[in-house]
């Protein structure tokens, strides 16, 4: 059974451009969250979705953004990079609404900004 | 601000030992209790998680304590060995929040 999918793993982007992270989850899984792992934060709740619809959104500027396809897979978007956007961003997905859900997580997509 | 709070930061222990990492939380909201393990390149997984009606759960070499009163509960890991060297989260949701609250981590080594 594959597990959760992110791609890319690695990229080095400048500060004022723009990125877009993918994520694929385990199959029937209908929830995907965004995580951002910082060595000073720790894991920081960035949004999650469910059927295509964000339910819930974690205290980040509105530079961050996401969505959810029909096919449950997720992107996130991150514009107008700023140095301290630089983090390891992880997905995660479970069967339904998170929480008390068991989340699987994927190996994280890290971003450097220079 | 970080709504779980975890010490310590880091931890050596060596083989066979006990490591203990705690956590305290202030939502009286939070009903479940789970602890992710973190490897070096890989995602966190689950390890174990705790619901506020019972104290104790154990699975293996782990197991959680958890004091409703005082609002902490603890990660303990028996005999440990240099497989446990890792980052362990403790973490926290209330019902209806469709997130997890993590602590700041705690980073294991274990020396052979």
């Amino acid at each position: 059974k594959a597990g959760v999918t992110q791609t890319p793993r690695y990229l080095i982007k400048t500060r004022g451009q723009q990125v877009t992270l993918s994520c694929s989850p385990i199959s029937g899984h209908r929830s995907v969250s965004w995580y951002q792992q910082t060595p000073g934060q720790g894991l920081q709740f960035l949004f999650e979705y469910f059927s295509e619809t964000q339910r819930n959104k974690g205290n980040f500027p509105g530079r961050f953004s996401g969505r959810q396809f029909s096919n449950s897979r997720s992107e996130m978007n991150v514009s107008t990079l700023e140095l301290g956007d630089s983090a390891l961003y992880l997905c995660a997905s479970s069967r339904d609404l998170s929480g008390a859900n068991v989340l699987t997580f994927g190996a994280g997509s890290r971003l450097t900004v220079l | 601000q970080q709504q779980v709070k975890q010490s310590p930061q880091s931890l050596i222990v060596q083989k066979g030992g006990i490591s203990i990492i705690n956590c305290a939380y202030e939502n009286t909201a939070f009903d479940y209790f789970p602890w992710y393990q973190q490897f070096p390149g890989k995602g966190p997984a689950l390890l174990i998680a705790i619901r506020p009606d019972v104290s104790e759960k154990k699975e293996g070499r782990f197991t959680i304590s958890f004091n409703k009163s005082a609002k902490q509960f603890s990660l303990h890991i028996m005999d440990s060995q240099p497989g446990d060297s890792a980052t362990y989260f403790c973490a926290a949701s209330a019902p209806d929040d469709y997130k997890l609250s993590f602590g700041a981590g705690t980073t294991v080594t274990v020396r052979a």
